[in-house]
């Protein structure tokens, strides 16, 4: 079945221990992405990868890092995690560039940090 | 640059009557256009797109957009709403090209009254 791999599904942290949530697809897709969805504020853009070793930031990049060693595979990785870092987190690919090609999403991980 | 607006942040509509959802758009050429829906617990999933052609398209679930290049919207209907069709709908609009990237709306919840 084609699909987004998100895990975990739920994560419960604390200020500043270092953790990853990690995504993978297997629908060869070469766009992948990193949205926070937070109340009232939509579905906001973290990070991007046109394809492997190419990434680059969106609209709140702050206090996350990416990597994309490999197409099917693109953690979100938080170095020192705050507690406005709390909240629901997707994963999402296309084939191409998502402006002319459908996004699929993972099922998302909330994240609290404490 | 391409901006999206749901002017409804919620809706509540009795179970078989029709639905209509909201959004406009702003972008300098011809844009892609998108609704999602979100399950609660859920990923994004694809509803229906607009690339070109004709201007009433089809989706999933019993859903259609028009798309009004006048008045810069592309409204999301249904003649008889299920209870099953609460959820949150998000409208995206995309640019193509080399640079194509997507920006979501803030979305409009739906609930159903039985």
């Amino acid at each position: 079945e084609a699909q987004v791999t998100q895990n975990p599904r739920y994560l419960i942290t604390v200020t500043g221990k270092k953790l990853t949530v990690t995504c993978s697809q297997n629908m060869n897709h070469e766009y992948m992405s990193w949205y926070r969805q937070d109340p009232g504020l939509g579905l906001r853009q973290i990070y991007y990868s046109m394809n492997v070793e190419v990434t680059d930031k969106g609209d709140v990049p702050e206090g996350y890092k990416v990597s994309r060693k490999e197409k099917r595979n693109f953690p979100l990785i938080l170095e020192s995690p705050s507690p406005n870092q709390t909240s629901l987190y997707f994963c999402a690919s296309s084939p191409r560039q998502p402006g002319s090609s459908p996004l699929h999403f993972g099922n998302g991980t909330r994240l609290t940090v404490t | 640059a391409q901006s999206v607006t749901q002017p409804d942040i919620h809706i509540t509509v009795s179970e078989g009557a029709s639905l209509e959802l909201r959004c406009n758009y702003s972008y300098g050429a011809t844009p892609y256009l998108f609704w999602y829906v979100q399950s609660p617990g859920q990923g994004l999933q694809l509803l229906l797109k607009y690339f070109s052609g004709d201007t009433l398209v089809q989706g999933i679930k019993g859903f259609e957009a028009e798309f009004k290049r006048s008045q810069s919207s592309f409204n999301l209907r249904k003649p008889s709403v299920h209870w099953s069709d609460a959820a949150e709908y998000f409208c995206a609009v995309g640019a193509g090209g080399s640079q194509g990237n997507l920006i979501f709306g803030k979305g409009t919840k739906l609930s159903v009254k039985p």
